[in-house]
């Protein structure tokens, strides 16, 4: 059981570039979400899914579009990147009742330069 | 969505009890309040959960105040692995705002 598995670990990028951050996860959680996490900061939400064909805007979107085709994969697409988008991505999932917890990927540092 | 309020930072000596609080007066009759912790370099990784009664697990107990706007991580037996950075997050259909946490010292 793999549970939430994020690819790659690290990435530079150059300002312009675009990449997909890649998500998946085996435990068929209805749930998942992307944060980022600024150094010394805590997780801000940038999108959440709660099912496949259904996404929302977290708490700091801009940048960033995501899709969710299957309850499997959650990838985050960075268009036009910027050093502001210099930060780790967490990618994590949950059932959708509160009764259980969210579990969270090993992250991606992502550098923009 | 409802917010939490936790200490920037706390202390705690090798094998004392920690414990941890967290205000969220503004929660709501539904929402769960949860506890994850963050080691350097990893995710966040869950810790105990509650409702309305207090829990306990092989990790830690969470107290839960009887009007439930606020709740206590207790960890028992604090150990040099317990450093971490200690989220606590209302959660109610998915969509949870983390803080900053509560950067938790152990000092041996």
């Amino acid at each position: 059981n793999a549970g939430v598995t994020q690819t790659p670990k690290f990435r530079i990028l150059k300002i312009g570039q675009s990449m997909t951050l890649q998500c998946t996860q085996d435990m068929n959680h209805n749930y998942m979400y992307w944060y980022r996490q600024d150094p010394g900061m805590g997780l801000k939400l940038i999108y959440y899914s709660v099912g496949a064909g259904i996404t929302d805007k977290g708490e700091v979107p801009n940048g960033y579009n995501v899709s969710r085709s299957t309850t499997e994969d959650f990838p985050l697409r960075l268009e036009l990147a910027a050093p502001s988008q210099t930060s780790v991505y967490f990618c994590a999932s949950s059932y959708s009742q509160g009764g259980y917890g969210y579990t969270f990927g090993s992250g991606t540092r992502l550098t923009v330069v | 969505d409802a917010k939490t309020t936790q200490p920037n930072s706390m202390e705690s000596n090798e094998e004392e009890p920690v414990h941890l609080p967290c205000n969220h007066s503004t929660i709501s009759g539904t929402d769960y309040i949860h506890w994850y912790r963050q080691l350097p370099s990893q995710g966040p990784e869950y810790v105990i959960h509650g409702l309305t009664s207090n829990v306990n697990n092989r990790m830690a107990s969470l107290a839960i105040a009887e009007d439930r706007k606020s709740s206590t991580l207790i960890l028992h037996r604090a150990t040099l692995r317990d450093a971490a950075v200690y989220y606590c997050i209302l959660y109610n259909a998915g969509k949870s705002t983390f803080g900053d946490g509560t950067t938790l010292t152990v000092k041996p």
